[in-house]
C-alpha cells in the first residue's frame, strides 16, 4: 500500500516535444506529491509538487495533471528540452508512515536535440 | 529555495575504516532529516529517519550498528558508516523537511563513497 508505481523506465524525446511520465498509489492516506529532478552525481531538486485539492498545475513547462479517483497523477514537459535530460521520480507523502516520503522508480528521460 | 549542504561529496576509505557524512540545513530548522541510499540507475532507499533529540529510526533490513545517525541539533545530522566494507560503497543522500507534517524535502548534493 506505501508503493508508487513510476511508468515509463525511460523515455526519448525530440526537442520541443512533449514528455510525459505516469505514477499510481494506493494509500488514500498520501496528501502530498512532488516530482523530483535529479542529474547524475547529483541530489534531486524539488520540481514542482501538488496537493489532492487541486488536479492540476502549472509553472513554467511543467504541469502536474491530478486523478484523485483514479489514484493517479502525471508530469508534462513542455517544449522539451536538451537540458531536461535526467531522471525524474515521482512521490508521494502523507500522515500514515510517519510522513516519509515514498519514491517511484524513477524515469530516465533523453530530449534528442 | 532552502539549502541544505552534505559533506564530504566523495570519500574514498579503505575497508574496516569508519566514514561519517554530514548533512546540515543552512537557513532552516530541521526537526526531521532522512538519509537515503542509491545505488547507480535506481530509486532512493530510505535508510533511516532521523529526528533531532531522539533516535533514529531505521527501515526494516538497514543495520543500526552499521550505519550509525544522530541528529544532535536542528541543522545538523551525521552518518557514521562503521567498519566499510566494499558493499557499502554507494551513493548516499540526506534531506531535510522544513517544518511538520507533509511538505517540500530539500536534499544535500550527496556523498559518493568508494570502500577499497
Amino acid at each position: 500500500q506505501q508503493q508508487v508505481k513510476q511508468s515509463p523506465q525511460s523515455l526519448i524525446v525530440q526537442k520541443g516535444g512533449i514528455s510525459i511520465i505516469n505514477c499510481a498509489y494506493e494509500n488514500t492516506a498520501f496528501d502530498y506529491f512532488p516530482w523530483y529532478q535529479q542529474f547524475p552525481g547529483k541530489g534531486p531538486a524539488l520540481l514542482i509538487a501538488i496537493r489532492p485539492d487541486v488536479s492540476e498545475k502549472k509553472e513554467g513547462r511543467f504541469t502536474i495533471s491530478f486523478n484523485k479517483s483514479a489514484k493517479q497523477f502525471s508530469l508534462h514537459i513542455m517544449d522539451s528540452q536538451p537540458g531536461d535530460s535526467a531522471t525524474y521520480f515521482c512521490a508521494a507523502s502523507g500522515f500514515t508512515g510517519g510522513f516519509k516520503t515514498i519514491f517511484g522508480a524513477g524515469t530516465r528521460l533523453f530530449v534528442k536535440a | 529555495g532552502a539549502v541544505v549542504s552534505q559533506h564530504p561529496s566523495r570519500v574514498i576509505c579503505k575497508s574496516g575504516t569508519s566514514v561519517k557524512i554530514e548533512c546540515r540545513s543552512l537557513d532552516f530548522q530541521a526537526t526531521t532529516m532522512f538519509w537515503y541510499r542509491q545505488f547507480p540507475k535506481k530509486s532512493l532507499m530510505l535508510m533511516a529517519t532521523s529526528n533531532e533529540g531522539s533516535k533514529a529510526t531505521y527501515e526494516q533490513g538497514v543495520e543500526k550498528d552499521k550505519f550509525l545517525i544522530n541528529h544532535a541539533s536542528l541543522t545538523l545530522s551525521t552518518l557514521t558508516v562503521t567498519s566499510a566494507h566494499p558493499e557499502d560503497s554507494s551513493f548516499y543522500i540526506c534531506s531535510a523537511r522544513r517544518g511538520r507534517g507533509t511538505g517540500e524535502l530539500f536534499f544535500g548534493e550527496g556523498s559518493r563513497l568508494t570502500v577499497l
